[in-house]
Formats: structure tokens, sequence, C-alpha cells
């Protein structure tokens, strides 16, 4: 079946540096979605990709989805704390639109 | 505040018991969607219906069972519960094939 790899699976930041999640599918998506969860909170949705190379701006926020829509990541530039929580990539493909989610990257901000 | 209502917020129990957990989702959204989250696991895709219906299926066990009522609202029964049930189910709604929206989830303890 499929399968949504994400790295690193955490990742400890100072605030003001950037950070970077990648996610990697088994087989090419049709849309890639993205979600943060913050500690105790649920999953929020923040954006869907659906062309190929399609790169998207939120503030301090860029996606990015691969060529070969298989792959796509998420930048932030100078973290706040705010920032801190757990970002998730949620890929569908193959005709269901059942998203498979990563296992998320937790991003740690330190003041 | 995403829209979806779940209930109740916490839930523990025994081993070898029933419980049913309950969602209501966003006004005008008829898929539901449901979600354990654990920390070895993942957000893994239990069921979702749509409009009344059974639509997809993903990893849910035999002991576990949904259903989506005329007015929308779903219901995820657990049943001969054992300790590694224990997690976090989110359910989400969403149109056909949009975004999905979470609801607070219910955190539960199996003991």
């Amino acid at each position: 079946g499929q399968q949504v790899m994400q790295i690193p699976q955490y990742q400890h930041v100072q605030e003001g540096e950037d950070f970077t999640t990648y996610c990697n599918s088994s087989t090419t998506l049709s849309n890639i979605q993205w979600y943060k969860q913050r500690p105790g909170g649920h999953p929020v949705f923040l954006i869907q990709l659906v062309k190929s190379g399609e790169v998207k701006k939120q503030k301090r926020l860029t996606f990015q989805f691969g060529e070969a829509k298989k792959n796509s990541s998420l930048h932030i530039t100078a973290t706040q704390t705010t920032d801190v929580g757990t970002y998730f990539c949620a890929g569908a493909s193959g005709g269901s639109y059942i998203p498979t989610f990563g296992r998320g990257t937790s991003l740690i901000v330190h003041p | 505040d995403s829209g979806v209502t779940q209930t109740p917020k916490h839930l523990i129990t025994a081993t070898g018991q029933r419980v049913t957990l309950r969602c209501s989702p966003r006004s005008g959204d008829l898929s539901v969607y449901w979600y354990q989250q654990s920390l070895d696991q993942g957000l893994q895709f239990l069921i979702q219906y749509y409009n009344g219906e059974e639509r997809a299926k993903g990893n849910i066990l035999e002991r576990f069972s949904a259903q989506q009522f005329p007015d929308l609202h779903s219901e995820l029964n657990l049943s001969s519960l054992e300790l590694g049930d224990s997690a976090l189910y989110f359910c989400a709604s969403s149109t056909m094939t949009d975004t999905q929206y979470f609801g607070p989830g219910t955190r539960l303890t199996v003991l």
C-alpha cells in the first residue's frame, strides 16, 4: 500500500532559525495536504498542493510539491515560539481521496 | 474552532469494556472520517462515512465499528477494549473531496 515518509521526526531550533520538513511518497500523489497539530491540540489544515512543481507561501511558511508529485516540503523562515507543534503531510493517490498521513515532524523552538 | 464537535473529551474505562465516541460534523459536511492517534503509530485512518454510507475502510479492527446517522452525526463503537486501544480518537469532516477539518478528539484510556 501507499506509504508516506516524513523526516525528520524531531527538530530542535533556536528561535529565529529556519526549519524544513520533508515528505516522500512511495507512489505518485494526486495532491498533498499539510496540517499542524499544536501540543494537546488537533490537526489543523494548513494548505493543499495539487500541481506538479507547485509552490505556495503563507507568510513565513513555504510549501513545495515536487515535479514528480512524489515529494513535498514545508519550510519555515525565522521560526517563532508560536510555530511549535507537529507538522503532518498527507497525500492521496490512485484515485482515492483518503489521504495517508506521514508520521509528522515535531518542531521544538527554543527561545 | 473547526466546527466539528466530539464527545466525550476524555474517557477512562477498563479492559473488556465497550465505549461509544460521538462526532458531529461541520454544518453542511456530509463526510465523516475517524482516526486513531497513538504515540507509536501516528495518525491512522480508521473509516469514512459519506451521507450515511460507509465509503472507505482503513486500519479498523473488527472489534471497532462505526455508523453515520440521518442527521449526519457519527458514532465510533469500540468493544472488548484492550490496553493497546488507549489513544486519541479524532473525527474529521469534509465535503466530498475537500480538506478535512478535525474535531478536538476523545482521549481514551483503557486501564
